[in-house]
């Protein structure tokens, strides 16, 4: 079955790097694209940016900018993000999803989740 | 970019009971719109694409309508294993955007 296995719960502290993974099957990863999602405690759904499988063309939302980097293993069907230079506020759980055929921007299935603490 | 608003934040219904949630964009983005459901500790999961495409193995109780920027979701029958929080997502155009949520609960 298509399967988003990611990789496990984090602890940073303020200023450091976190590289969450993605470890795609069941499908060819090449030919959807995947997304990276955040929620913030008790918050609602926030959508990071979106990197091509196939060429691994990126867009990251402005917030983000200069400070995620997006990328793909396809020899391992593996996706990552790299979030750099922590906050506090960037303590959420990070989910990666597969997005639909082409242009579909919508999401089936997510991983289940990252936990990334941020704290001193 | 479009911006998702989503009503209400909360409802409380009685199983059996309809309850309908509303998402509108902030501008026409035709029938670009996904409906996700959240349980709690759990990974959203796809509902409704395209406005009202039900997902397979979704139970038919859930449909979604509308076009342009307004959009509802609706579940016909409430039933316990509804109770989560539901989220609207446009997938009209970059940067993408989830509503704000809706949390349902059994009265």
């Amino acid at each position: 079955q298509v399967q988003l296995v990611q990789s496990g719960a984090e602890v940073k502290k303020p200023g450091a790097s976190v590289k969450v993974s993605c470890k795609a099957s069941g499908y060819t990863f090449t030919s959807y694209g995947i997304s990276w999602v955040r929620q913030a405690p008790g918050q609602g759904l926030e959508w990071m940016g979106w990197i091509s499988t196939y060429n691994g063309d990126t867009y990251y939302v402005q917030k983000f900018q200069g400070r995620v980097t997006m990328t793909t293993d396809t020899s391992t069907s593996t996706a990552y993000m790299e979030l750099r230079s922590l906050g506090s506020d960037d303590t959420a759980v990070y989910y990666c999803a597969k997005a639909g055929y082409g242009k579909l921007y919508w999401f089936d299935p997510w991983g289940q989740g990252t936990l990334v603490t941020v704290s001193s | 970019d479009i911006q998702m608003t989503q009503s209400p934040s909360s409802v409380s219904a009685s199983v059996g009971d309809r309850v309908t949630i509303t998402c509108r964009a902030s501008q026409g983005m035709s029938y670009w719109l996904a409906w996700y459901q959240q349980k709690p500790g759990k990974a959203p999961k796809l509902l409704i694409y395209a406005a009202s495409s039900l997902q397979s193995g979704v139970p038919s109780r859930f449909s979604g309508s509308g076009s342009g920027t307004d959009f509802t979701l609706t579940i016909s029958s409430l039933q316990p294993e509804d109770v989560a929080t539901y989220y609207c997502q446009q997938a009209h155009s970059f940067p993408l955007a989830f509503g704000g949520g809706t949390k349902v609960e059994i009265k």
